[in-house]
Protein backbone atom coordinates (compact mmCIF):
# COMPACT_ATOMS: atom_id res chain seq x y z
CA UNK A 1 0.00 0.00 0.00
CA UNK A 2 1.07 3.79 -0.37
CA UNK A 3 2.83 5.37 2.82
CA UNK A 4 3.51 8.85 3.63
CA UNK A 5 6.15 9.70 5.99
CA UNK A 6 6.13 12.97 7.94
CA UNK A 7 8.89 14.48 10.08
CA UNK A 8 9.28 15.76 12.42
CA UNK A 9 6.96 14.09 14.38
CA UNK A 10 7.24 16.76 17.31
CA UNK A 11 8.88 19.90 17.39
CA UNK A 12 9.05 23.02 20.22
CA UNK A 13 10.37 26.14 18.83
CA UNK A 14 10.70 29.96 20.57
CA UNK A 15 8.33 32.36 19.19
CA UNK A 16 9.15 34.02 16.23
CA UNK A 17 11.28 31.45 14.90
CA UNK A 18 10.49 29.57 11.75
CA UNK A 19 9.73 25.75 11.42
CA UNK A 20 9.57 23.36 8.48
CA UNK A 21 7.33 20.10 8.27
CA UNK A 22 8.03 17.44 5.26
CA UNK A 23 6.00 15.31 4.15
CA UNK A 24 6.94 12.46 1.65
CA UNK A 25 5.45 9.79 -0.39
CA UNK A 26 7.39 6.70 0.12
CA UNK A 27 6.46 4.08 -2.71
CA UNK A 28 4.49 6.28 -4.97
CA UNK A 29 4.25 9.84 -7.04
CA UNK A 30 1.70 12.12 -5.19
CA UNK A 31 0.77 15.26 -7.64
CA UNK A 32 -0.96 16.88 -4.57
CA UNK A 33 -1.05 16.79 -0.77
CA UNK A 34 -3.21 18.20 1.55
CA UNK A 35 -2.20 19.74 4.50
CA UNK A 36 -4.34 19.76 7.44
CA UNK A 37 -3.84 21.36 11.58
CA UNK A 38 -5.84 20.07 14.13
CA UNK A 39 -6.41 21.67 17.74
CA UNK A 40 -6.95 19.39 20.99
CA UNK A 41 -9.99 17.41 20.52
CA UNK A 42 -10.90 18.95 17.93
CA UNK A 43 -11.51 18.01 13.87
CA UNK A 44 -9.12 18.03 10.83
CA UNK A 45 -9.25 21.84 9.60
CA UNK A 46 -8.24 21.34 5.87
CA UNK A 47 -5.50 24.26 5.28
CA UNK A 48 -4.24 24.28 1.85
CA UNK A 49 -3.73 21.89 -0.94
CA UNK A 50 -0.44 21.32 -2.54
CA UNK A 51 0.24 21.04 -6.04
CA UNK A 52 3.64 19.98 -7.51
CA UNK A 53 4.82 22.09 -9.59
CA UNK A 54 2.70 25.24 -9.04
CA UNK A 55 1.06 27.27 -6.00
CA UNK A 56 -0.62 25.70 -3.16
CA UNK A 57 -4.36 26.25 -3.13
CA UNK A 58 -5.34 27.81 0.46
CA UNK A 59 -8.74 27.60 2.21
CA UNK A 60 -10.44 30.72 3.64
CA UNK A 61 -8.49 32.36 6.43
CA UNK A 62 -5.24 30.50 6.25
CA UNK A 63 -3.01 33.09 6.02
CA UNK A 64 -0.73 32.11 3.23
CA UNK A 65 2.25 34.40 4.00
CA UNK A 66 2.48 32.30 7.69
CA UNK A 67 2.04 29.01 6.03
CA UNK A 68 4.28 28.71 3.20
CA UNK A 69 3.54 25.21 1.51
CA UNK A 70 6.26 23.88 -1.32
CA UNK A 71 5.38 20.90 -3.81
CA UNK A 72 8.80 21.01 -5.65
CA UNK A 73 8.72 17.32 -6.31
CA UNK A 74 6.14 14.35 -6.95
CA UNK A 75 7.11 12.79 -3.47
CA UNK A 76 7.95 15.47 -1.15
CA UNK A 77 5.48 18.91 0.22
CA UNK A 78 6.55 20.62 3.22
CA UNK A 79 4.62 23.17 5.20
CA UNK A 80 6.91 26.16 6.58
CA UNK A 81 5.31 27.90 9.85
CA UNK A 82 6.68 31.28 9.40
CA UNK A 83 7.15 33.90 12.13
CA UNK A 84 5.38 30.92 14.58
CA UNK A 85 4.02 31.98 17.69
CA UNK A 86 1.82 30.17 20.30
CA UNK A 87 -1.38 30.35 19.17
CA UNK A 88 0.75 28.41 16.35
CA UNK A 89 1.15 25.28 18.57
CA UNK A 90 -1.36 22.43 16.85
CA UNK A 91 -0.93 19.05 15.20
CA UNK A 92 -0.19 19.55 11.69
CA UNK A 93 -1.57 16.17 9.46
CA UNK A 94 -0.34 15.92 5.71
CA UNK A 95 -2.38 13.30 3.43
CA UNK A 96 -1.50 12.63 -0.37
CA UNK A 97 -4.05 10.58 -2.80
CA UNK A 98 -3.25 7.48 -4.85
CA UNK A 99 -4.55 4.78 -6.38
CA UNK A 100 -4.95 3.11 -3.12
CA UNK A 101 -7.10 5.68 -1.91
CA UNK A 102 -6.14 9.05 0.78
CA UNK A 103 -3.16 8.29 2.80
CA UNK A 104 -2.23 10.15 6.02
CA UNK A 105 1.44 11.30 7.74
CA UNK A 106 1.48 10.61 11.25
CA UNK A 107 1.38 13.98 12.11
CA UNK A 108 3.29 16.78 13.38
CA UNK A 109 3.00 18.08 17.27
CA UNK A 110 4.11 21.63 16.95
CA UNK A 111 4.67 23.76 20.26
CA UNK A 112 5.66 27.19 19.78
CA UNK A 113 7.34 28.67 23.24
CA UNK B 1 -14.42 24.40 5.84
CA UNK B 2 -16.01 21.79 7.86
CA UNK B 3 -19.03 20.01 5.89
CA UNK B 4 -19.57 16.70 8.30
CA UNK B 5 -21.13 16.96 11.48
CA UNK B 6 -21.04 14.36 13.70
CA UNK B 7 -22.96 13.08 16.66
CA UNK B 8 -23.05 12.09 19.53
CA UNK B 9 -19.54 14.29 20.55
CA UNK B 10 -18.66 11.92 22.52
CA UNK B 11 -19.78 8.50 23.63
CA UNK B 12 -19.14 5.74 26.51
CA UNK B 13 -20.65 2.61 26.16
CA UNK B 14 -19.37 -0.94 28.31
CA UNK B 15 -16.98 -3.40 26.43
CA UNK B 16 -19.46 -5.93 24.15
CA UNK B 17 -22.00 -3.24 23.79
CA UNK B 18 -22.61 -1.46 20.03
CA UNK B 19 -21.35 1.90 19.32
CA UNK B 20 -23.22 3.74 16.69
CA UNK B 21 -21.64 7.20 15.53
CA UNK B 22 -23.88 9.48 12.88
CA UNK B 23 -22.65 11.82 9.97
CA UNK B 24 -24.70 14.88 7.86
CA UNK B 25 -22.68 16.76 4.92
CA UNK B 26 -24.25 19.04 2.96
CA UNK B 27 -22.93 18.63 -0.89
CA UNK B 28 -23.34 16.24 -3.07
CA UNK B 29 -20.39 13.37 -2.83
CA UNK B 30 -18.18 10.82 -4.76
CA UNK B 31 -17.82 8.74 -1.68
CA UNK B 32 -17.79 9.25 2.29
CA UNK B 33 -15.14 7.73 4.51
CA UNK B 34 -14.86 6.94 7.87
CA UNK B 35 -11.39 7.36 9.80
CA UNK B 36 -10.09 6.34 13.33
CA UNK B 37 -7.31 8.07 15.50
CA UNK B 38 -6.07 7.47 18.96
CA UNK B 39 -5.55 10.43 20.88
CA UNK B 40 -2.35 12.31 19.19
CA UNK B 41 -1.28 9.85 16.67
CA UNK B 42 -2.06 9.83 12.72
CA UNK B 43 -5.55 8.70 10.76
CA UNK B 44 -6.64 5.11 10.24
CA UNK B 45 -8.42 4.67 7.24
CA UNK B 46 -11.63 2.47 8.35
CA UNK B 47 -14.30 2.21 5.71
CA UNK B 48 -15.45 3.82 2.07
CA UNK B 49 -18.45 4.14 1.16
CA UNK B 50 -19.19 5.40 -2.98
CA UNK B 51 -22.30 7.40 -3.52
CA UNK B 52 -23.98 4.59 -5.21
CA UNK B 53 -24.06 2.58 -2.26
CA UNK B 54 -26.02 2.08 0.61
CA UNK B 55 -24.19 0.03 2.87
CA UNK B 56 -20.76 -2.10 3.41
CA UNK B 57 -19.63 -3.96 5.87
CA UNK B 58 -15.43 -4.71 7.32
CA UNK B 59 -15.47 -7.42 10.20
CA UNK B 60 -17.04 -5.85 12.95
CA UNK B 61 -17.96 -2.27 11.01
CA UNK B 62 -21.17 -1.66 9.15
CA UNK B 63 -21.50 1.75 7.54
CA UNK B 64 -24.56 2.86 5.61
CA UNK B 65 -25.40 6.08 3.51
CA UNK B 66 -28.48 7.70 3.18
CA UNK B 67 -27.69 10.60 0.34
CA UNK B 68 -31.48 11.31 0.29
CA UNK B 69 -30.68 12.65 3.62
CA UNK B 70 -27.29 13.39 3.15
CA UNK B 71 -25.98 11.40 6.41
CA UNK B 72 -24.24 8.33 7.19
CA UNK B 73 -24.07 6.13 10.49
CA UNK B 74 -20.80 3.48 11.34
CA UNK B 75 -21.53 0.67 14.10
CA UNK B 76 -19.11 -1.27 15.52
CA UNK B 77 -20.59 -4.07 17.29
CA UNK B 78 -19.25 -6.39 20.13
CA UNK B 79 -16.89 -3.13 21.18
CA UNK B 80 -13.30 -3.47 22.56
CA UNK B 81 -12.16 -1.90 24.64
CA UNK B 82 -9.21 -1.63 22.16
CA UNK B 83 -11.72 0.56 20.14
CA UNK B 84 -11.77 3.85 21.96
CA UNK B 85 -10.41 6.55 19.86
CA UNK B 86 -11.78 9.41 18.12
CA UNK B 87 -13.45 8.00 14.86
CA UNK B 88 -14.42 10.71 12.12
CA UNK B 89 -16.43 10.84 8.55
CA UNK B 90 -14.50 12.35 5.65
CA UNK B 91 -16.38 13.48 2.38
CA UNK B 92 -15.07 13.49 -1.22
CA UNK B 93 -17.15 15.79 -2.72
CA UNK B 94 -17.41 16.67 -6.02
CA UNK B 95 -15.56 19.92 -7.76
CA UNK B 96 -13.52 20.04 -4.77
CA UNK B 97 -10.25 18.60 -6.42
CA UNK B 98 -10.29 15.47 -4.30
CA UNK B 99 -9.63 17.14 -1.00
CA UNK B 100 -11.12 15.73 1.93
CA UNK B 101 -13.47 17.29 4.10
CA UNK B 102 -13.66 15.93 7.88
CA UNK B 103 -16.44 16.00 10.29
CA UNK B 104 -16.08 16.90 13.73
CA UNK B 105 -16.01 13.63 14.97
CA UNK B 106 -17.08 11.49 17.74
CA UNK B 107 -14.89 10.33 20.57
CA UNK B 108 -15.88 6.90 21.56
CA UNK B 109 -14.39 5.56 24.93
CA UNK B 110 -15.20 1.35 25.35
CA UNK B 111 -14.67 0.23 28.97
CA UNK B 112 -13.85 -3.07 29.95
Amino acid sequence: GAVVSQHPSWVICKSGTSVKIECRSLDFQATTMFWYRQFPKQSLMLMATSNEGSKATYEQGVEKDKFLINHASLTLSTLTVTSAHPEDSSFYICSARSDYGYTFGSGTRLTVV
Amino acid sequence: SQQGEEDPQALSIQEGENATMNCSYKTSINNLQWYRQNSGRGLVHLILIRSNEREKHSGRLRVTLDTSKKSSSLLITASRAADTASYFCATDAYNQGGKLIFGQGTELSVKP
